[in-house]
């Protein structure tokens, strides 16, 4: 069955310091693939997406992933993270081949040192 | 574009009662929307599939007398928690796709039952 993991389940960096969460599909054949961005007691916001082409993809708040599918990862970075980004993140993939199901990773929650 | 707008985003009310929550397509039409759960520092889990004009396809385990979907309009979906208790509290959360490949979410209902 389809599934996205993501490794970590809570990391921490300084303020500053650059960023990168780690995601991993699994599908029969190359997912649309999302990063989303969920801040306490909120709904999601999309960061970025992939469907084809570039595999580096650009996103809002200075965020960006690259596709990479011999490892079937699409990992997000930001080079220079700020206190506003602590959140949890939840990567996710979609195929038409398995009908309407987006299916969500277990989320990542980053916190910032000052 | 692409707002999703979900109301209330918090509702107590007593054990036994029935809570309905809207999600409003404000600058799209959206055919299908997708309603989730989130348990505290989880990931979201879908609960059902909300179809206009047409009765919503439940995931297995939910409950579809308990949760009442209804999707009278291509930019309206209600989720009604009938009799509820205090087990139902959780964070609710609604979605519409673009282009059927991109989720855009609610800000989320807080669903506390006393």
């Amino acid at each position: 069955a389809q599934s996205v993991t993501q490794p970590d389940i809570h990391i921490t960096v300084s303020e500053g310091a650059s960023l990168e969460l780690r995601c991993n599909y699994s599908y029969g054949a190359t997912p649309y693939l999302f990063w989303y961005v969920q801040s306490p007691g909120q709904g999601l916001q999309l960061l970025l997406k992939y469907f084809s082409g570039d595999t580096l993809v650009q996103g809002i708040k200075g965020f960006e992933a690259e596709f990479k599918r011999s490892q079937s990862s699409f990992n997000l970075r930001k080079p220079s993270v700020h206190w506003s980004d602590a959140a949890e993140y939840f990567c996710a993939g979609y195929s038409d081949n398995y009908g309407q199901n987006f299916v969500f990773g277990p989320g990542t929650r980053l916190s910032v040192l000052p | 574009g692409a707002v999703v707008s979900q109301h209330p985003s918090r509702v107590i009310c007593k054990s036994g009662t029935s809570v309905k929550i809207e999600c409003r397509s404000l600058d799209f039409q959206a055919t299908t929307m997708f309603w989730y759960r989130q348990f505290p520092k989880q990931s979201l889990m879908l609960m059902a599939t909300s179809n206009e004009g047409s009765k919503a396809t439940y995931e297995q385990g939910v409950e579809k007398d308990k949760f009442l979907i209804n999707h009278a309009s291509l930019t309206l979906s209600t989720l009604t928690v009938t009799s509820a208790h205090p087990e139902d509290s959780s964070f609710y959360i609604c979605s519409a796709a673009t282009g059927g490949r991109t989720l855009h979410f609610g800000n989320g209902t807080r669903l506390t039952v006393t």
